[in-house]
């Protein structure tokens, strides 16, 4: 079975500061990917970043950055410059081929707040 | 760019009532997905649709079904709506179809719709 947990329900960080949302899977599966998921209070689920489990090199995107650990199961994202707008809920989510189809398992998730 | 959209965003309904909630995309994917969210839970799938009228069992199906007459539309159908089916409900869809067997599993996005909150009473 797939596991992806989020053990920080909450975390606050200073405008311009840098903050580490955690993340730790499991899976038997040798062929997956990762991804950090924003949700806003608009609700609409939006992509930060993805890395494929093949790939040794982190991904980055802009100010997003992972720490991905594959042999400790560890894919944490690092924001850095934090801004207003980067106040959200983030999903930690393994994508993996489950059968007909790749499917989606997600964690419960880490509420961000950013204070001016 | 990718649209998936549910029909409301905000439904209120009655125990014992038959709830319908639909999902259009408008990009020819082929696979569609139902999820709920709830507060400490994350998202957990519920039904998923990988052809029309083809259709899979999630991590929590018990309560409701699908339905998936057309390519674009993916309808998620609660039977006797029960105040513990009380959620925010996303639709996703992604593009590509089932690899064929022995090949790497490709990367194969999933879009999200607004969500639907609905409340049970």
């Amino acid at each position: 079975a797939q596991t992806v947990t989020q053990s920080q329900p909450e975390m606050s960080v200073q405008e311009a500061e840098t903050v580490t949302l955690s993340c730790t899977y499991d899976t038997s599966e040798s062929d997956y990917y990762l991804f950090w998921y924003k949700q806003p209070p608009s609700r609409q689920m939006i992509l930060v970043i993805r890395q494929e489990a093949y790939k040794q090199q982190n991904a980055t995107e802009n100010r997003f950055s992972v720490n991905f650990q594959k042999a400790a199961k560890s894919f944490s994202l690092k924001i850095s410059d934090s801004q207003l707008g980067d106040a959200a809920m983030y999903f930690c989510a393994l994508d993996y081929y489950g059968g007909a189809t790749n499917k989606l398992i997600f964690g419960t998730g880490t509420l961000l707040a950013v204070q001016p | 760019d990718v649209k998936v959209t549910q029909s409301s965003r905000y439904l209120v309904k009655r125990t014992g009532e038959k709830v319908f909630l639909e999902c259009v995309q408008d990009m020819d994917h082929e696979n569609m997905f139902w999820y709920r969210q709830d507060p400490g839970l994350g998202l957990r799938l519920i039904y998923f649709s990988y052809d029309v009228k083809m259709k899979e069992k999630g991590d929590i199906p018990e309560g409701y079904s699908v339905s998936r007459e057309k390519k674009e539309r993916f309808s998620l159908i609660l039977e006797s709506a029960s105040t513990n089916q009380t959620s925010m409900y996303l639709c996703a869809s992604s593009l590509l179809p089932a690899p064929i067997t022995g090949l790497v599993n490709p990367y194969n996005e999933q879009f999200f719709g607004p969500g639907t909150r609905l409340t049970v009473l």
